[in-house]
């Protein structure tokens, strides 16, 4: 199975901060990669898919780059209702796969 | 406007079964392939199954394959997931989520979800 390693895990951050999650897969999925948002006691969101197209809806703010096995995701200025956890997820093979998750928290 | 229901989840006893359902609404359901994830109490997210329109196509994860089948019944726009021989490490919120086959686009759309528990 395609291993998919967020990093970092966490982090602090401040409204107005740019931030970057990167994404990394074991081995090459093109770009078949995804990022989702999740807020506590709710299922996650679909921000970005093919690695950078912006899901209809989702403020652009939010970025999405990469290809073959390293993959980013940045938010250009950190708003309040960002605070959350993120998740790549390969959708290249099965097993489906997700990263571990990255919390955004206030600092 | 775009809905997925998950129902069935509850408090059941390790070796016990359930049947999740997850009723779609608002979309040509038999064009989307179906999948269920998981997330375990304070853990990430684990994909499950996969099932693709015509049920054709079906995939599992290994730690579910042997005691989950996948199913669905496209004129009743229902997905179904029955889950065998529980363990407490099954315990979590299963959601349900569509995708477009052969498209790169993700799971566009995801359920609420509902909360298994395998606990005596």
């Amino acid at each position: 199975a395609i291993r998919m390693t967020q990093s970092p895990s966490s982090f602090s951050a401040s409204t107005g901060d740019r931030v970057t999650i990167t994404c990394r897969a074991t081995q090459d999925i093109s770009s078949y990669l995804a990022w989702y948002q999740q807020k506590p006691g709710k299922a996650p969101k679909l921000l970005i898919y093919a690695a950078s197209t912006l899901q209809s809806g989702v403020p652009s703010r939010f970025s999405g780059s990469g290809s073959g096995t390293d993959f980013t995701l940045t938010i250009s200025c950190l708003q309040s209702e960002d605070f959350a956890t993120y998740y790549c997820q390969q959708y290249y093979t099965y097993p489906r796969t997700f990263g571990q998750g990255t919390k955004v928290e206030i600092k | 406007e775009v809905q997925l229901v998950e129902s069935g989840g509850g408090l059941v006893e390790p070796g016990g079964s359930l049947r999740l359902s997850c009723a779609a609404s608002g979309f040509t359901f038999n064009t989307y392939t179906m999948n269920w994830v998981r997330q375990a109490p304070g853990k990430g997210l684990e994909w499950v199954s996969s099932i693709c329109p015509t049920s054709t196509y079906i995939y599992y994860a290994d730690s579910v394959k042997g005691r989950f089948t996948i199913s669905r019944d496209n004129p009743k726009n229902s997905l179904y997931l029955q889950i065998n021989n529980l363990r407490a490490e099954d315990t979590a919120v299963y959601y349900c989520a569509r995708e477009i086959p052969a498209a790169m686009t993700g799971f566009d759309f995801w359920g609420q979800g509902t909360l298994v528990t395998v606990s005596s």
